[in-house]
This record gives structure tokens, sequence and C-alpha cells, in this order.
């Protein structure tokens, strides 16, 4: 059964650091690795797109990197912002299943 | 639309009650998906619906819920005799087919009193 973990649960910075979310997964037969974030009480955003074929993609200040050899995935913000403050959650879809299986998300929050 | 649309955004009822929750997907987008979230919790899988084929059921919960989705339109999420256990945001999402890119709504947050 695939699992999908994400650490740490909970990340605090400064304004202007960049930073790594990880998310790791136990089944590396996945089409494709999704990353959203969710800010309170709001529905999931979703940030980038990272079909199985791929290693990388990228938008703006955000890089997400995926390593299905070793089952994980990496959010890279760049120069972080107090607007980033949310929760992050990374998400992928097995080629047995039909729907994302979610790990828990990582709460960020950006202090000016 | 635009995007993803959920009616009502906040419903709250009495434990016993049926509540109906309504999903209109982006225009186009064949797979159609309900997750459940609780408060502090990650994201639970109920159905998914492609098109016409038969929906997958295997993340509902219990035989009080129930999905339909007329073609590739709007869906609705039912819960019959609802419990205090049911209160959570309902989310729908949609994609234009199983491994594009998944679009989500606001939700639907229920309370169950």
């Amino acid at each position: 059964k695939q699992e999908v973990t994400q650490i740490p649960a909970a990340l605090s910075v400064p304004e202007g650091e960049n930073l790594v979310l990880n998310c790791s997964f136990t089944d590396s037969a996945i089409y494709n690795l999704q990353w959203f974030r969710q800010d309170p009480g709001k529905g999931l955003t979703s940030l980038l797109l990272i079909q199985s074929s791929q290693r990388e993609q990228t938008s703006g200040r955000l890089n997400a990197s995926l390593d299905k050899s070793s089952g994980r995935s990496t959010l890279y913000i760049a120069a972080s912002q107090p607007g980033d403050s949310a929760t992050y959650l990374c998400a992928l879809l097995n080629q047995a299943g039909t729907a994302l299986i979610f790990g828990k998300g990582t709460t960020l929050s950006v202090s000016s | 639309g635009a995007g993803v649309s959920q009616s009502p955004s906040n419903k709250v009822t009495e434990k016993g009650k049926d509540v109906e929750l309504r999903c209109d997907p982006i225009s186009g987008h064949t797979a159609l998906y309900w997750y459940r979230q609780r408060l502090g919790q990650g994201l639970e899988f109920l159905i998914y619906f492609q098109g016409n084929s038969a929906p997958d059921k295997s993340g509902l919960p219990s035989d009080r819920f129930s999905a339909e989705r007329t073609g590739e339109s709007v869906s609705t999420l039912t819960i019959q005799r609802t419990q205090q256990e049911d209160s959570a945001v309902y989310l729908c999402a949609s994609s234009l087919g199983v491994t594009g890119e998944l679009f989500f709504g606001e939700g639907s947050r229920l309370t169950v009193l």
C-alpha cells in the first residue's frame, strides 16, 4: 500500500530564507506527483505537477524535483515571503490507482 | 466556469438528517473526485468519476455515503442519516483525465450537531 510522508510537519523561517520541503513515498510505480498549497479554511491550489518521466518542474520561486528510485520529491522555495505561509501538500497518482494519495502536509510560517 | 464550484460553502445540520453537497467541475474535465478533510487531518479519498465509466467508490466510508454524476457535468455527494463524525470539509476536484493536473474547489464545510 502506497504511503506518502511529509517531513517536517511544521516549519518556521524568517523572510528571505531559501527552504526545502520533503515528500517521501513507498511505491515508485507512480504516474505523477503534484504539489499543492492550502491556506486556512480554503481549498487546495495546484503549484506544480511532475510526470513520472520528468525530474523537475519550476514555476517562479518554486522548484519541485522527483526521484522515483529513492521515493522522494522536494519542493524548493527561494527567497521566502510571508505570503508563502500555508500548508504544502504533496500527492501522487499510483500506476495502479485512480486517485491522488496525499501526504499530511507541511505547515510553513514565514515571519517578516 | 473558470474553476471548480462547490455548494453550499457551509452546512450545519442535525444528527440523523440527510445532506446533499454539490460540485460543478471545470468545463471539459472528464475526471471528478470527492475528498474529505477532517479538522487537522489529511485528505481522504472518497469517490472518483471518469467519463461514463463505472465510478471508483472504494473510498466511501459507509453505505450512508453515495455520489452521482451525470455525464461529465455536476456531481452530488449525499450523506444519509448524518453522524457527528461526518463533520468535515468535503472537497471536490476535477482534471482533464486521470493523469492530469487536479484543480480543487473551495470545499463544503459540514457541521453535524
